[in-house]
């Protein structure tokens, strides 16, 4: 596709339930990124994907949360018995071998846990 | 360890008020400096890519220019509809390529 193509925008959900929040990335980049950005805060690394392994996945913040990454495009974040903590936005990025070294970025999954 | 720091936190212009936003960075090789702009509920939107000292670009009101230690972000003539946080990033040369750094931004906003 043309840009980043996250979804849904907007989640909220109750504690305790999990969640799924999807990233299509652009058409043709192997690099994706996730990031995790509080409200008012910087953006946080969570997980990288080079294809459909995953390098580097120190920044995930517990075991309730898990990506992984399917015909080196889609990938889900998986999120499990949600706590109000993870409350935020979920950034997805990616990058391709035109980009060189330079991420894009979606909109944005938006999840709220009450 | 790898630290990208953003100054200032906030910055309240006066449109047609020229400035500057500053990223100091420390890394072990510089493989590229970022600068992306961010809007409200929005996603992090490319401005430039920076790989060596010395270099500049331009885009519009903003240039960015790179030294070994920073890069600035400078504004010219600003208008209302750059009011908007920046953000500043670092890729380090001998590290894993999941290894971009963000500072925590600056929030600008262009007064009428």
């Amino acid at each position: 596709g043309a840009g980043v193509s996250q979804s849904p925008s907007n989640k909220v959900t109750e504690k305790g339930k999990d969640v799924e929040l999807r990233c299509d990335p652009i058409s043709g980049h192997t690099a994706l990124y996730w990031y995790r950005q509080r409200l008012g805060q910087g953006l946080e690394f969570l997980i990288y994907f080079q294809g459909n392994s995953a390098p580097d996945k120190s920044g995930l913040p517990s075991d309730r949360f898990s990506a992984e990454r399917t015909g080196e495009s889609v990938s889900t974040l998986t999120i499990q018995r949600t706590q109000q903590e993870d409350s935020a936005v979920y950034l997805c990025a990616s990058r391709g071998p035109i980009s060189g070294n330079t991420i894009y970025f979606g909109e944005g999954s938006w999840l709220t846990v009450v | 360890e790898d630290q990208v720091t953003q100054s200032p936190e906030a910055l309240r212009l006066q449109e047609g008020e020229s400035s500057s936003l500053n990223c100091s960075y420390t890394v072990s090789g510089l493989r590229g400096l970022f600068w992306y702009r961010q809007d409200p509920g929005k996603g992090p939107e490319f401005l430039f890519t920076l790989y060596s000292a010395g270099e500049e670009k331009e885009k519009e009101r903003l240039k960015a220019t790179l030294t070994k230690k920073e890069s600035f972000l400078h504004i010219t003539a600003p208008k209302p509809e750059d009011s908007a946080t920046y953000l500043c990033a670092v890729q380090a040369k001998y590290s894993s390529a999941s290894k971009i750094i963000f500072g925590s931004g600056t929030r600008l906003s262009i007064r009428p």
